[in-house]
């Protein structure tokens, strides 16, 4: 059973800093990779969507990265800004699956 | 603009009370699914439905109905809820060229009482 872990569960940081957010799956058997924003009482932004022979993604100031084998990806976030508060949630699509299975989220704040 | 919306937003209601939440979108897409998300538990799929008149169960599918009679529309349907399905839902289309990138309505937040 494809299981997926996001750590930490809540970061902050000052303006302008660069971070890391990491997400790490069980089963390297996957369609695809895809990195979500949920704003408080909002839906899901998809952010960036990375195909299983993919390694990476950009999008902006927004980079994912995918290694199938060793069942991790990461989201770099260069600059950050108190608009990117927020938590982001990775999923992945199990191979021969119709579903997403999802982290439980990073809770990120940017302090001005 | 590609767009996915859930009609009500919220939706406060009793016991046994039959409710449907509409899901209706207007990319063209085959792929269309259901979510709740509870804290703790995060989003976990109820049904979904890969085109007109299929649909399957997804890991959560208990005291819930779907209907697919149209490619745009995806009711989801509580025909007796019950207050352990209060939580929040969310609709999900995917296909296209993309991969079936998913993308997701606004949500729609339902306390059963």
């Amino acid at each position: 059973k494809q299981e997926v872990t996001q750590i930490p569960a809540a970061l902050s940081v000052p303006e302008g800093e660069n971070l890391v957010l990491n997400c790490s799956f069980t089963d390297s058997a996957i369609y695809n990779l895809q990195w979500f924003r949920q704003d408080p009482g909002k839906g899901l932004t998809s952010l960036l969507l990375i195909q299983s022979s993919q390694r990476e993604q950009t999008s902006g100031r927004l980079n994912a990265s995918l290694d199938k084998s060793s069942g991790r990806s990461t989201l770099y976030i260069a600059a950050s800004q108190p608009g990117d508060s927020a938590t982001y949630l990775c999923a992945v699509r199990p191979g021969g699956a119709q579903k997403l299975v999802f982290g439980q989220g990073t809770r990120l704040t940017i302090n001005p | 603009e590609a767009q996915v919306t859930q009609n009500p937003r919220y939706l406060i209601t009793v016991t046994g009370k039959k409710l449907t939440v509409t899901c209706s979108q207007n990319m063209n897409h085959e792929y269309m699914s259901w979510y709740r998300q509870d804290p703790g538990l995060g989003l976990r799929q109820i049904y979904y439905s890969m085109n007109v008149e299929v649909t399957d169960k997804g890991d959560v599918p208990e005291g819930y109905k779907v209907s697919r009679k149209e490619k745009r529309n995806f009711p989801l349907i509580l025909e007796s809820p019950s207050p352990n399905q209060t939580s929040l839902y969310f609709c999900a289309v995917g296909g296209g060229t993309r991969g079936y990138e998913q993308y997701f309505g606004p949500g729609t937040r339902l306390t059963v009482t």
